[in-house]
């Protein structure tokens, strides 16, 4: 049984540039939360997607968007990238109404 | 707003021996959850225990164990007969019932396990 995936593993990019990461949740899982996790930091969250939908979202500028495809996977958007955005970001899904969440192993940003 | 604390930046423990980890955390609501949350070298944050704040008892799964005190919100994880596999960043983390995926985690302590 597949875990969380994400792609890619690593990314480098250029100031001002936009990138996409995804996520494809644990089976039977259906929804989705992304993280920041910058060096020497624990994870702090950015948002979650259920039904399609931002349900929550954490202290992060409009810069940071995503979606959920109906298959319950998603995708991190983050548009006009800072050299600050340089991180690892975490998906973690959680089955419908319980509080397990299941972390993949991140993609790690790097801004140039 | 809620906060974690985790005090150790690292810790070091003998194979085969007992180690605590600290976590305080300060939050006004009263139903929550607590976690701790391992994280090797593969990134991939992997859950260790899991406490539910309404539950006296505290949690235990195999080698780990917490010590859940509610009245001074310090939540501890005890680490018994411990093994060069258990060598990782640990988080604590925090969780609001009703919360829609808002884990808030501490800055971690690193785990070091001498052979």
């Amino acid at each position: 049984d597949a875990g969380v995936t994400q792609s890619p593993t690593h990314l480098i990019k250029t100031r001002g540039q936009q990138v996409t990461l995804r996520c494809s949740p644990k089976s039977g899982h259906d929804t989705v939360s992304w993280y920041q996790q910058a060096l020497g930091q624990g994870p702090q969250f950015i948002f979650q997607y259920y039904e399609e939908e931002e349900r929550q979202r954490g202290n992060f500028p409009d810069r940071f968007s995503g979606h959920q495809f109906p298959n319950y996977s998603s995708e991190l958007n983050v548009n006009a990238l800072l050299l600050g955005d340089s991180a690892l970001y975490l998906c973690a899904s959680s089955p419908p109404r319980h509080y397990g969440y299941t972390f993949g192993s991140g993609t790690r940003l790097t801004v140039v | 707003a809620q906060t974690v604390t985790q005090s150790q930046p690292e810790m070091s423990v003998q194979e085969a021996e007992t180690v605590t980890l600290s976590c305080t955390y300060d939050t006004s609501e009263s139903d929550y959850y607590l976690f701790w949350y391992k994280q090797p070298p593969s990134r991939q944050m992997i859950l260790v225990i899991r406490q539910e704040a309404y539950k006296q008892q505290n949690a235990t799964e195999n080698r780990f164990s917490v010590n859940f005190q509610k009245a001074a919100k310090s939540f501890s994880l005890k680490i018994s007969d411990s093994q060069l596999g258990d060598a990782a960043m640990y988080f604590c983390a925090c969780l609001k019932q009703g919360s829609q995926g808002n884990l808030i985690f501490g800055k971690g302590t690193k785990l070091s396990v001498k052979p």
